[in-house]
């Protein structure tokens, strides 16, 4: 069973505008991680943040994790088209297992 | 400097038959974790190896088995592939065992089951 839930499921909007995606989880973390993931190929590293940080921002991205809540979200602002792609969370729970949702399709229209 | 890398790119097989999928690690990085990502959903956790040991493993049947090579390459391995393995099959790698480490994943394995 997969430990996060993203929402929404999937998400399009008009290039320029900001994305905001969610995601849910159950149990104690270590810290949460934000993938991309482009045509059903590799994963890539997006942001860590660790369970005694409450928000990180790298570039255009913006992250914010609430643990008495168990929910964090990622933001993308002044989306480009080539941020079409999968994304996830996933939960570190202790040695390095990454524990992912089931993602956000995120399509940005020209 | 190299990324993750894996091999072969895409594999059809027949069910019964068996497979090897490899992964080289990022340059530094010596804990390598194998995930089977179904058309779809987000990747699920087969095992993670660290000094050539399994050191946790996900809900895998045993017919999923690894390897880990001094120069902590990796290889996973199905046995008896059913048409349900068919999948996406990821390698990631990291430094360590410590628990806030960033994982780099490959560009994945595609196995068909036929």
């Amino acid at each position: 069973s997969q430990q996060g839930e993203e929402d929404p499921q999937a998400l399009s909007i008009q290039e320029g505008e900001n994305a905001t995606m969610n995601c849910s989880y159950k149990t104690s973390i270590n810290n949460l991680q934000w993938y991309r993931q482009n045509s059903g190929r590799g994963l890539v590293h997006l942001i860590l943040i660790r369970s005694n940080e409450r928000e990180k921002h790298s570039g255009r991205l913006r992250v914010t994790l609430d643990t008495s809540k168990k929910s964090s979200s990622l933001l993308i602002t002044a989306s480009r088209a080539a941020d079409t792609a999968s994304y996830f969370c996933a939960t570190n729970q202790g040695a390095q297992k990454l524990v992912f949702g089931q993602g956000t399709r995120l399509t940005i229209n020209p | 400097d190299a990324g993750v890398t894996q091999s072969p790119t895409h594999l059809i097989k027949t069910r019964g038959q068996q497979v090897t999928l490899r992964c080289s690690p990022k340059s530094g990085h010596d804990t390598v974790s194998w995930y089977q990502q179904a058309l779809g959903q987000g990747p699920q956790f087969i095992f993670q190896y660290y000094e050539e040991e399994e050191r946790q493993r996900g809900n895998f049947p045993d017919r999923f088995s690894g390897h880990q090579f001094p120069n902590y390459s990796s290889e996973l391995n199905v046995n008896a592939l059913l048409l349900g393995d068919s999948a996406l099959y990821l390698c990631a790698s990291s430094v360590g065992a410590g628990h806030n480490n960033e994982q780099y994943f490959g560009p994945g394995t595609r196995l068909t089951v036929t």
